[in-house]
């Protein structure tokens, strides 16, 4: 069964202070590992795909890496506006019936004080 | 419109009623996904259509729940006899095969 497992619950950071947030995954082969942003009361936002270990992303603020057990979101000089949950899901090589369905963590609901 | 909407965004119902939920898809997105998404959790998959085709049902928690997509375009997922425990936010997806799903709004279900 695939597992996602997000750390830390939630993080406090004050505006301009760096740092990281931990996804650790098992899968039964990995399809692609996905961050989204979610605002309260809205949709998932898509960030970012990964598909091997190794790759790395980068929008804006935010850089996306990967290796075969875990990825990280790293977050550079936050802003206030930077302020939401953060979701990690998985898509296995081997999900029925040909569904991409994603497994999703419970998310690091992130706070950034101006 | 360029993304997924679901209406309505809120529905209040009674123990015991039936609710249908809407999903407006991407246009040419082949791929609609299902996900149920509890307070203070992450989305949990329910169903995935391809096209018309309802390929994968396997996280419907219920025979109370059905979902159908007729015409490969917009879907409808159904709620019969609604319990408490349904109460959460339902999010409709939508891919290009077989890649990167997008999310709509999502329809906030209380049921009292």
């Amino acid at each position: 069964e695939d597992q996602v497992t997000q750390s830390p619950e939630a993080l406090r950071l004050q505006e301009g202070e760096s740092s990281s947030l931990n996804c650790s995954y098992t899968v039964s082969g990995l399809r692609g590992l996905f961050w989204y942003r979610q605002d309260p009361g809205k949709g998932p936002e898509f960030l970012f795909t990964l598909y091997s270990a190794g790759e790395e992303k980068e929008k804006e603020r935010l850089k996306a890496t990967l290796t075969k057990k875990e990825s990280f979101l790293h977050i550079t000089a936050p802003k206030p506006e930077d302020s939401a949950t953060y979701l990690c899901a998985v898509a296995s090589l081997y999900s029925g019936a040909g569904s991409y369905q994603l497994t999703f963590g419970k998310g690091t609901k992130l706070s950034v004080i101006p | 419109g360029a993304g997924v909407s679901q209406s309505p965004r809120y529905k209040v119902a009674k123990r015991g009623q039936d609710v249908a939920l809407r999903c407006d898809p991407i246009s040419g997105h082949v791929s609609l996904f299902w996900y149920q998404q509890a307070l203070g959790q992450g989305p949990e998959f329910l169903t995935y259509f391809q096209n018309e085709a309802q390929l994968d049902k396997s996280g419907l928690p219920s025979d109370r729940f059905f979902a159908e997509r007729p015409e490969g375009s917009v879907s409808t997922l159904k709620i019969q006899r609604t319990q408490q425990e349904d109460s959460a936010v339902y999010l409709c997806a939508n891919s290009e095969y077989p890649d990167t799903q997008y999310f709509g709004p999502g329809t906030r279900l209380t049921v009292l």
